[in-house]
């Protein structure tokens, strides 16, 4: 199956600073990637969709300012928690369809775990 | 909104004991997919059914789509330690989220050895 990859996978950041994480479709160009929150024995919640060259969708409730995504080519997304405070902290991931395919799968990165101290 | 419920949302049965997890939807969908997320890790996919009636075995998992695609089964004969991990089923139609997909909300499975 196609392969999506997260980076970091796991980040330990102070209250108040910047985080950055990568997606990458590593045998695929992807012009759409998903993002997606997930807390504890929870579902996933998607946060916002990620189009190469344009701006990102935000799903609702979901502050734009606070998460800054750029997708800058068709194999990379990035995800910026800015200002992070301890709510912040959770498990993201992200994901992205094979345009190879026409099932609708869709193929999630490893995830990254964000702890804000 | 389309809605996918998906039971039970725990179940910790035995290893070698056979199990079922339902995702059913008052709503049609053109696919439906299945899902295992271990604790730390994204969702991998295990299998996508598109046929009413479809039946998929991986294993010793059966996937099994209904007649009307409405609703879908897994099935875990003689479960292992293994299989432990969050199960999600996703459909996919025009009335799900952005990213074309309604999930369900998972089931926690743990097989105690």
């Amino acid at each position: 199956g196609a392969v999506v990859s997260q980076h970091p996978s796991w980040v330990i950041c102070k209250s108040g600073t910047s985080v950055k994480i990568e997606c990458r479709s590593l045998d695929f160009q992807a012009t759409t990637m998903f993002w997606y929150r997930q807390f504890p024995k929870q579902s996933l919640m998607l946060m916002a969709t990620s189009n190469e060259g344009s701006k990102a969708t935000y799903e609702q409730g979901v502050e734009k300012d606070k998460f800054l995504i750029n997708h800058a080519s068709l194999t990379l997304s990035t995800l910026t928690v800015t200002s992070a405070h301890p709510e912040d902290s959770s498990f993201y991931i992200c994901s992205a369809r094979d345009p190879r395919q026409n099932t609708g799968e869709l193929f999630f990165g490893e995830g990254s775990r964000l702890t804000v101290l | 909104t389309q809605l996918l419920e998906q039971s039970p949302q725990f179940l910790s049965i035995q290893e070698g004991e056979n199990l079922t997890v339902y995702c059913n939807s008052s709503s049609v969908f053109s696919s439906l997919q299945w899902y295992r997320q271990e604790p730390g890790e994204g969702p991998v996919l295990l299998v996508t059914v598109v046929t009413g009636g479809e039946v998929k075995k991986l294993k010793r998992l059966t996937f099994q789509f209904g007649d009307a695609r409405k609703d879908s089964s897994l099935h875990i004969t003689a479960a292992q330690t293994g299989d432990t991990g969050l199960y999600l089923c996703a459909g996919k139609d025009s009335g799900g989220g952005a990213d074309g997909l309604t999930f369900g909300k998972g089931t926690h499975l743990i097989i105690q050895p």
